[in-house]
């Protein structure tokens, strides 16, 4: 069964500090891996999309990387900002099937 | 602009009434998605309309669920006789091209459905 779990499922950490969110998945056969945050209220929005050839990929203070041998993603997050405060989600695309597995998300807490 | 927009952003329905969620997606993007979100779970996929192809509705979860895209462009979300556990965020996307390689989907800020 295709499924992507994530860890922690919450996090908090203070302002300025680094984190790391995990992302394992086992689907078959794999197209890409995209991390999306969603805001409390709001729509998921694109953070990274990487491709199976790809085992890292940034996008400002986000870095995310890609196993493909271990099926294993992680998203770390440098000097970590209050509006970074929100749920991170990691989400496969399953070879031509445009049916995306979504992970359940990481709610993560920054604090003052 | 704009993004992705959906209507209402709140919806509170009696159990067994019916209700309609809208969604208009970008200008000129060719996919559209509906995708329902319960607390605490990942994205459940519920439809998707590509350009005039039929719809793929594999993702809904009963006969009390329907959609339509007029013109291609705006959708609604219909579901009819609506159950306590229909209550959830449903959420609209769209992109495009086919969503399943790199396309990227850009999502609307969803509609919030309390069934009481």
């Amino acid at each position: 069964k295709n499924q992507v779990e994530q860890s922690p499922q919450s996090l908090i950490i203070l302002e300025g500090k680094n984190c790391t969110l995990q992302c394992n998945y086992t689907v078959s056969p794999f197209s890409n891996l995209r991390w999306y945050k969603q805001d409390t209220g709001r729509g998921p929005v694109s953070l990274t999309i990487m491709t199976f050839s790809e085992n890292t990929k940034s996008n400002g203070r986000y870095t995310a990387t890609l196993d493909a041998d271990t099926k294993q993603s992680s998203l770390h997050i440098t000097a970590s900002q209050l509006s970074d405060s929100a749920s991170y989600i990691c989400v496969v695309s399953a070879g031509s099937n445009y049916q995306l597995i979504w992970g359940a998300g990481t709610k993560l807490i920054i604090k003052p | 602009g704009a993004g992705v927009s959906q209507s209402p952003s709140n919806k509170v329905t009696e159990k067994g009434k019916d209700v309609e969620l809208r969604c208009d997606p970008i200008s000129g993007h060719t996919a559209l998605y509906w995708y329902r979100q319960s607390l605490g779970q990942g994205l459940e996929f519920l439809i998707y309309f590509q350009g005039n192809s039929a719809p793929d509705k594999s993702g809904l979860p009963s006969d009390r669920f329907s959609a339509e895209r007029t013109g291609g462009s705006v959708s609604t979300l219909t579901i009819q006789r609506t159950q306590q556990e229909d209550s959830a965020v449903y959420l609209c996307a769209s992109s495009y091209l086919r969503g399943g390689g790199s396309q990227e989907q850009f999502f609307g800020p969803g509609t919030r459905l309390t069934v009481l």
